[in-house]
């Protein structure tokens, strides 16, 4: 029962360094998300992918990229890290075109120094 | 744009209730989420709601609605320690359209 399994679970970049956090799942889900969750922020919404090939900007894009060549991973790429973008990030999928349920990783912790 | 509010802290005794409150602006929303975060890992989803639906009941958890006042609230009775964690409230319109949450709730149990 894998779920939703991200990589890394912490790294520590240099401003000006690239970077891509993997998402997978086994799920067979047809959405996928990433937010990221500041302190006292809640959860923003990154880029969200509604099938292969398709992905959308969410609320806080800028500085991001996300691909979706297939149904199972939806990495997040980071191409001049900045210190802003330290953050705790989370992919999420979703199956239920009803109720939405989201289906959460455990977390990637990027420390941008 | 769509807005969810909560405060960010709840301290509670172990055995008392507790009540969680989220106040939301949008009012196409159609479901309506309680998460739960514990520490170090990801959201659960603990229940939802629809928001044709007042009142929802599972086991230790109530979720209460009141769509004029677009207020949800979520209470947990007998708390335990095991019921230390942040809890979002969370919003959407409805199938893969974005969910929009709030800050979180952090709460505290204490023995």
């Amino acid at each position: 029962n894998a779920g939703v399994t991200q990589t890394p679970k912490f790294r520590i970049l240099k401003i000006g360094q690239s970077m891509t956090l993997q998402c997978a799942q086994d799920m067979n889900h047809n959405y996928m998300y990433w937010y990221r969750q500041d302190p006292g922020m809640g959860l923003k919404l990154i880029y969200y992918s509604v099938g292969a090939g398709i992905t959308d900007k969410g609320e806080v894009p800028n500085g991001y990229n996300v691909s979706r060549s297939t149904t199972e991973y939806f990495p997040l790429r980071l191409e001049l890290a900045a210190p802003s973008q330290t953050s705790v990030y989370f992919c999420a999928s979703s199956g239920s075109e009803n109720t939405g349920e989201l289906f959460f990783g455990e977390g990637s912790r990027l420390t941008v120094l | 744009g769509e807005d969810v509010e909560q405060s960010l802290f709840l301290s509670v005794r172990e055995g008392d209730s507790s009540v969680i409150n989220c106040t939301y602006t949008d009012s196409s929303s159609t479901y309506l989420y309680w998460y739960k975060q514990e520490p170090g890992a990801g959201l659960q989803l603990l229940t939802y709601i629809f928001s044709n639906m007042d009142m929802k009941q599972d086991q230790r958890l109530t979720v209460l609605l009141n769509k004029k006042d677009k207020h949800l609230s979520l209470r947990i009775a007998d708390t335990q320690t095991g019921d230390s964690a942040i809890y979002f409230c969370a919003e959407s319109p409805g199938g893969y359209q974005k969910v929009t949450f709030g800050t979180g709730t952090k709460l505290q149990v204490i023995p």
